[in-house]
């Protein structure tokens, strides 16, 4: 058990619906990342927050967005879903202290479904 | 901008033999890390292995050794002993330490099979 906790599992939901998928970091780690995996491929960097604050951004798609609340859970909303947004999306910690060393820490993802 | 290459979508090992899984990357950052992460059919990431790009030796934890060749840029993964709960896929992934989001960035993978 990595420590890192996502929900829901599972999601399936329409095209043009919006979603929010919830990641709990392991317990002291500050930074969340998410990342989106699409099938049998690798794992594309969406955004990182740090203590609450957005730090880097990848390939994230305007109708995502993301946060990061004073617990240090955070949140990444899809909007106007599309097929093609079907995929596993992975939330990772690490106590991000000058990084080095420190693996990323993955929850199990959410796997979102997009009928 | 960083790169990591997986070459071999797919490969096949005898159990209890050793297998090696290529990754070559591309990166300007005098300092970086690398790491290996393995993902069953189940779908969690899990960490296996880091190498630092400053580490004389090579890592090795395990059953699971990171072959680094500094000069070819290559780090690849070493499995010893294949062992049927081995089957999964494989990612390569790269950090760079000048970039201060810490992220990694990651290779397509390789699809391991171990036959019985």
């Amino acid at each position: 058990d990595s420590g890192v906790t996502q929900t829901p599992k599972h999601l399936i939901t329409a095209t043009g619906q919006r979603v929010t998928l919830r990641c709990s970091p392991r317990s002291g780690d500050l930074s969340v990342y998410w990342y989106q995996q699409s099938l049998d491929q690798g794992l594309q960097f969406l955004i990182q927050y740090y203590n609450g604050e957005e730090r880097a951004k990848g390939n994230i798609l305007e109708r995502f967005s993301a946060q990061q609340f004073p617990d240090l859970h955070s949140e990444l909303n899809l909007s106007s879903l599309e097929l093609g947004d079907s995929a596993l999306y992975f939330c990772a910690s690490s106590p991000d202290m000058a990084g080095g060393n420190s693996p990323l820490h993955f929850g199990n993802g959410t796997r979102l479904t997009v009928t | 901008a960083q790169k990591i290459t997986q070459t071999q979508p797919g490969m096949f090992v005898q159990e209890k033999e050793a297998v090696t899984l290529d990754c070559t990357y591309d990166t300007s950052d005098p300092s970086y890390g690398l790491f290996w992460y393995k993902q069953p059919s189940s779908g969690e990431m899990i960490f296996l292995i880091y190498q630092g790009s400053y580490d004389q030796q090579n890592a090795t934890e395990g059953r699971y050794s990171l072959n680094f060749q500094k000069a070819r840029k290559s780090a690849n993964l070493v499995i010893s002993a294949s062992q049927l709960g081995d089957s999964a896929m494989y990612f390569c992934a790269m950090r760079g330490m000048m970039d201060s989001s810490y992220k990694l960035i990651f290779g397509s993978g390789t699809r391991l099979l171990v036959r019985p």
